[in-house]
């Protein structure tokens, strides 16, 4: 059974202070590793997808990183506007298309 | 911009009640999923879809049933509401293996 699992299930940050979430994911074969943001009370929004290890991607003060077990979303100089949860989600082969979740991180970035 | 639209942002039903969840994607994606999303369980596969008519559940489907007569809709219905089905639902569309979902906005339910 595929298992991704996020930490720290909460994180406070002041504004600047950078940081990292992880991902620790157990699958047969990955297919791609997603990260989403998702703001209060709305639906996930797509950030990045990896698909294999040492790929890295970045989009303005977020970086995503893969290794064979676990993903990091680096966060440099966060801003309050990047107050989210962030989910970590991962395909596995043969998998239907299904994406498993994590719980996500609850970040909080203070002003 | 491409879009996932759920139908109602905020739902109250009653206990027994027939509920129906409507989902539209202006993507042409084959692939379609209903989630739910509770605190501290995060979210989880309740059916979806790869075709036309087609459906399969997924890891939590008991209590609901799905309907997609249609490739850009994909309807999520409680057979007889109840308490415990209270909470944010979420449908995505996917383009297919390798692709990440697009999600609607949501649609919190509450069942008194």
């Amino acid at each position: 059974e595929d298992q991704v699992t996020q930490s720290p299930e909460a994180l406070r940050l002041q504004e600047g202070e950078s940081s990292s979430l992880n991902c620790s994911y157990t699958v047969s074969g990955l297919r791609g590793l997603f990260w989403y943001r998702q703001d209060p009370g709305k639906g996930p929004e797509f950030l990045f997808t990896l698909y294999s290890a040492g790929e890295e991607k970045e989009k303005e003060r977020l970086k995503a990183t893969l290794t064979k077990k676990e993903s990091f979303l680096h966060i440099t100089a966060p801003k309050p506007e990047d107050s989210a949860t962030y989910l970590c989600a991962v395909q596995a082969l043969g998998s239907n298309y299904k994406l498993t979740f994590g719980k996500g991180t609850l970040l909080t970035v203070n002003p | 911009d491409v879009k996932v639209t759920q139908s109602s942002r905020y739902l109250v039903k009653r206990t027994g009640e027939k509920v129906f969840l409507e989902c539209v994607q202006d993507m042409d994606h084959e692939n379609m999923f209903w989630y739910r999303q509770d605190p501290g369980l995060g979210l989880r596969l309740i059916y979806f879809s790869y075709d036309v008519k087609m459906k399969e559940k997924g890891d939590i489907p008991e209590g609901y049933s799905v309907s997609r007569e249609k490739k850009e809709r994909f309807s999520l219905i409680l057979e007889s509401a109840s308490t415990n089905q209270t909470s944010m639902y979420l449908c995505a569309s996917s383009a297919g293996a390798g692709y990440g979902y697009t999600f609607g906005s949501g649609t919190r339910l509450t069942v008194v």
